[in-house]
């Protein structure tokens, strides 16, 4: 999988957006973006994918750059139990599926 | 509908010992992964398989450790001789078979973690 690349840590007050990046500039045109992130003493949560769109659900959207090589996970109010570690992950489409490689994603400290 | 189900939660073995970690997949997921993570560390992938094979163990200790998923009954991770080094969480994952032409969009679904302490 290619490589992606994500500030070590983010604070955020409750209450408030938080845009987490990601930039992945080694991207091939099959591969689709994965967010994922680890609550503490927690197993890994699934947050959201996508391959071109932009893409939102109930937990978050996912802003893609036009040219793939960045993208953004928007968490539209932050709260405690947002605090985690949010991790981005580039998931090959060619082939069968193979495993995630997680990296040292961004830890995110919500405060009040 | 059970998410990953992983046991037991915590595991406590002295040296030299056997750990034997459990994984039960999702309904209707054939694919299952583990990862290891150390105090303070990262998620390290260790081994994928399928029902009855093992896909990709490239992330595998050499020795002592060992991954089956049979054709009925949980995934299973074995550690031989354990070490305090072993010391870790071990989480297991599942997914769906894949999405048609989309393998890339397969989503995993984690376990809360098997936590083993070495004396």
């Amino acid at each position: 999988d290619a490589k992606t690349t994500q500030p070590n840590s983010m604070e955020s007050n409750e209450e408030e957006p938080v845009h987490l990046p990601c930039n992945h500039s080694t991207i091939s045109g099959t591969d689709y973006i994965h967010w994922y992130r680890q609550l503490p003493s927690q197993g890994p949560e699934y947050v959201i994918h996508g391959l071109t769109s932009n893409v939102n659900n109930r937990m978050a959207s996912l802003a893609i750059a036009e040219d793939r090589k960045s993208s953004t996970l928007i968490l539209h109010r932050a709260t405690l139990r947002d605090a985690a570690v949010y991790y981005c992950i580039l998931r090959d489409n060619t082939g069968t599926a193979s495993k995630l490689t997680f990296g040292t994603g961004t830890r995110l400290q919500v405060t009040l | 509908n059970a998410g990953v189900m992983q046991n037991p939660r915590h595991l406590v073995r002295r040296r030299g010992q056997e750990a034997r970690l459990r994984c039960s997949p999702m309904k209707g997921h054939s694919h299952v992964y583990w990862y290891r993570q150390l105090p303070e560390e990262g998620l390290k992938f260790m081994v994928y398989l399928q029902k009855e094979n093992i896909i990709d163990e490239s992330g595998m200790p050499k020795e002592r450790f060992s991954a089956e998923f049979p054709k009925e009954g949980p995934s299973i991770l074995r550690i031989q001789q354990v070490v305090r080094g072993d010391s870790a969480a071990y989480f297991c994952a599942s997914s769906p078979p894949l999405a048609g032409s989309r393998p890339g969009a397969n989503v995993l679904t984690f376990g809360a973690g098997s936590r083993l302490t070495v004396l």
